[in-house]
């Protein structure tokens, strides 16, 4: 699987968009890109996951760059329960494979 | 979303005496699970990836005879870890991914204390 690399961490005030980057050049065709986040002492929680078109749901926005060596998790409007760490994952095999991941802390 | 129910979710145990942790998927069938145990301020890093009815694969690194993993069915996964040592003392976190789910659920992890 394709390594990540991500900031260590991350401050975003409550209320503005926390925009979160992902480094993974090395990803090839068919991996995806996924993100997941843990709040402390939880289970990693689902975010959601692309292939090479920018995606949506109800929690997040994923930007892939048109080249795949990067992408962006954007959060719209950042609340302190959003504070966790997020972690960026290139999947092509099922073999779920963690990086250090971000520490986002929202500010209130 | 479909869920994973991991239990207990805290145990603790003597030195030398053997836990075992439970990884269920409540409303799909797990195809695959994944262990992974995680230290304080830390990663989650993979232990071993389990498909039902086969041998996990195991991290290097990872012993297997102290780490026994079982997925003998598609809703069930367990881990067992072998005369526990205090070093041992971790959480422990497990990962379920099914046929037609496009992602992987996690359980709620387990603190495992050794004494």
């Amino acid at each position: 699987d394709a390594k990540t690399t991500q900031p260590t961490s991350m401050d975003c005030a409550e209320g503005r968009a926390a925009n979160l980057p992902c480094n993974h050049s090395t990803i090839s065709g068919n991996e995806y890109v996924y993100w997941y986040r843990q709040i402390h002492s939880q289970g990693p929680q689902y975010i959601i996951h692309g292939l090479k078109n920018n995606e949506t749901n109800e929690m997040a926005s994923l930007i892939i760059t048109e080249d795949r060596k990067s992408s962006t998790l954007i959060l719209p409007h950042a609340t302190l329960r959003d504070t966790a760490v997020y972690y960026c994952i290139v999947i092509g095999n099922e073999k779920l494979t963690f990086g250090t991941g971000t520490r986002l802390t929202i500010i209130p | 979303g479909a869920v994973v129910s991991q239990h207990p979710s805290r145990v603790i145990c003597k030195s030398g005496t053997s836990v075992k942790i439970e990884c269920r998927s409540l409303d799909f069938q797990a195809t695959t699970m994944f262990w992974y145990r995680q230290f304080p301020k830390q990663s989650l890093m993979l232990m071993a990836t389990s498909n039902e009815g086969s041998k996990a694969t195991y991290e290097q690194g990872v012993e297997k005879d102290k780490f026994l993993i079982n997925h003998a069915s598609l809703t069930l996964s367990t881990l067992t870890v072998t005369s526990a040592h205090p070093e041992d003392s971790s959480f422990y976190i497990c990962s379920a991914w099914g046929d037609g789910n496009t992602e992987a659920f996690f359980g709620q992890g387990t603190r495992l204390t050794v004494v």
